[in-house]
């Protein structure tokens, strides 16, 4: 399972971006990049998943470079309700034993 | 898709008591994942079912700990003599085998306190 390292801790304002990098330099060939949001007392949501270069859905940006050893999550114009924990995880269909990490926490203020 | 339900929400224990926890995945998932979340840090794995196979089952999991899903369908986590250490959030996730990286659908969560 490849290891991932990600900052404990963001703070950022209403109308920011907020771009948080996940470093994972022992990820295989197989291994996707999925990032999951969590807010206090609810389960983890999957926000966007990538294999290489760049993915984008109408929550986020996933910038990931081609050696693959790093990704990086990029939340556009963040509000008070993206105030939460975001987790990087890697890994293949093959990984039910997907390790999350103790995540970034994101606090927006006003 | 009305998503993975986690019931109960909430459960006080005294020591010693045995618990059960119930998860109905998605419908057409065939994996389901149970995991323990303690306050403050990422979820943990636990158990893994593909369809009614328990395939794995992580050193968390003591021999107080069983897990099962009759049928493929919901599956229930059931912990016997549990201890204050038990306390933590029982998360539940399915997901889809395919050919591609199918992500985790987590429920909301039971959260057990043991007094």
């Amino acid at each position: 399972l490849a290891k991932t390292t990600q900052p404990i801790s963001m703070d950022s304002y209403e109308g920011q971006e907020v771009n948080i990098t996940c470093s994972h330099n022992n990820i295989a060939t197989n291994d996707y990049i999925t990032w999951y949001q969590q807010f206090p007392s609810q389960g983890p949501r999957f926000i966007i998943q990538g294999y290489k270069t760049k993915v984008t859905n109408e929550v986020a940006s996933l910038f990931i470079p081609a050696d693959r050893k790093s990704s990086t999550l990029s939340l556009p114009r963040v509000s008070l309700s993206d105030t939460a924990v975001y987790y990087c995880l890697v890994g293949d269909i093959n990984d039910y034993k997907l390790s999350f990490g103790a995540g970034t926490t994101v606090t927006v203020r006003a | 898709d009305t998503g993975v339900s986690q019931n109960p929400r909430h459960k006080i224990t005294k020591r010693g008591q045995n618990v059960t926890f119930r998860c109905d995945p998605i419908s057409e998932h065939n994996r389901l994942y149970w995991y323990r979340q303690t306050l403050g840090q990422g979820p943990e794995f636990l158990t893994y079912f593909q369809n009614e196979a328990q395939l794995e089952k992580s050193r968390l999991l003591s021999d107080r700990f069983s897990a099962e899903r009759p049928k493929g369908s919901f599956s229930t986590l059931e912990i016997q003599r549990t201890e204050q250490g038990d306390s933590a959030m029982y998360l539940c996730a399915s997901s889809l085998s395919s050919s591609y990286n199918s992500p985790l659908h987590f429920g909301n969560g039971t959260r057990l306190t043991v007094t």
